[in-house]
């Protein structure tokens, strides 16, 4: 079983649609979790880490739960410039990646 | 500084030759990480250096590659016979503090295929 399951999309929304993407994991001694972006042919950067109580930058809200080991981000009112791959990553041990959702974002 | 370099940004080889890349950290980050992307999949860990001390391979990392961070500085990934299924992108992070609370730092990559 895979340390990180994530569903690869795509998603392809409408310009100002919100969109939410999921993540499960299966270690439950987990301790972090980040979500990171990856534009076409580019490294990943980080996007934001993820609390217990969940957390919010602007039009990104992250959230975990660890009863159901899960992380989800939400994107709002989605731009053209969301358009990447979001990849979750889960650190047990060491850092674990989710093989990333693909996002386009549509005029 | 300006964040993780890693040469070359490309590089295309014969199968079976012997390739070497090399990655730049962040100066004050101790730890340093060799991963592996291969289209539609998210980064695979090959090894993780802390210093100059290499604490951790993955079961990726087979016995033609090696990986040296002689000085705790740079670090160098050689691949020895190259196969076609080693064509991927090699992404070099580093960081510093515990995993817990810093997300890595990535450098833009090398790209590697073999022909």
């Amino acid at each position: 079983r895979k340390e990180v399951e994530q569903d690869p999309g795509p998603f392809n929304v409408p310009e100002g649609a919100t969109v939410a993407f999921n993540c499960t994991y299966s270690n439950s001694a987990s301790q972090s979790f980040f979500w990171y972006r990856q534009d076409c042919r580019k490294e990943p950067k980080l996007l934001m880490s993820v609390y217990s109580s969940g957390n919010e930058d602007g039009r990104f809200t992250a959230q975990l739960n660890r009863a159901s080991q899960y992380i989800s981000l939400l994107i709002r009112d989605s731009k053209l410039s969301d358009s990447a791959t979001y990849l979750c990553v889960v650190i047990s041990n060491q850092f674990y990646f989710g093989t990333g959702t693909s996002l386009t974002v549509i005029p | 500084d300006t964040g993780v370099s890693q040469n070359p940004r490309h590089k295309i080889t014969k199968r079976g030759q012997n390739v070497t890349f090399r990655c730049d950290p962040i100066s004050e980050h101790n730890r340093l990480y060799w991963y592996r992307q291969t289209l539609g999949q998210g980064p695979e860990f090959l090894t993780y250096f802390q210093n100059e001390a290499q604490l951790e391979k993955s079961r990726l990392l087979s016995d033609r590659f090696s990986a040296e961070r002689p000085k705790g500085s740079f670090s160098t990934l050689e691949i020895q016979r190259t196969e076609q299924g080693d064509s991927a992108m090699y992404l070099c992070a580093s960081s510093s503090g515990t995993l817990t609370n810093y997300g890595y730092t990535f450098g833009s990559g090398t790209r590697l295929t073999v022909v």
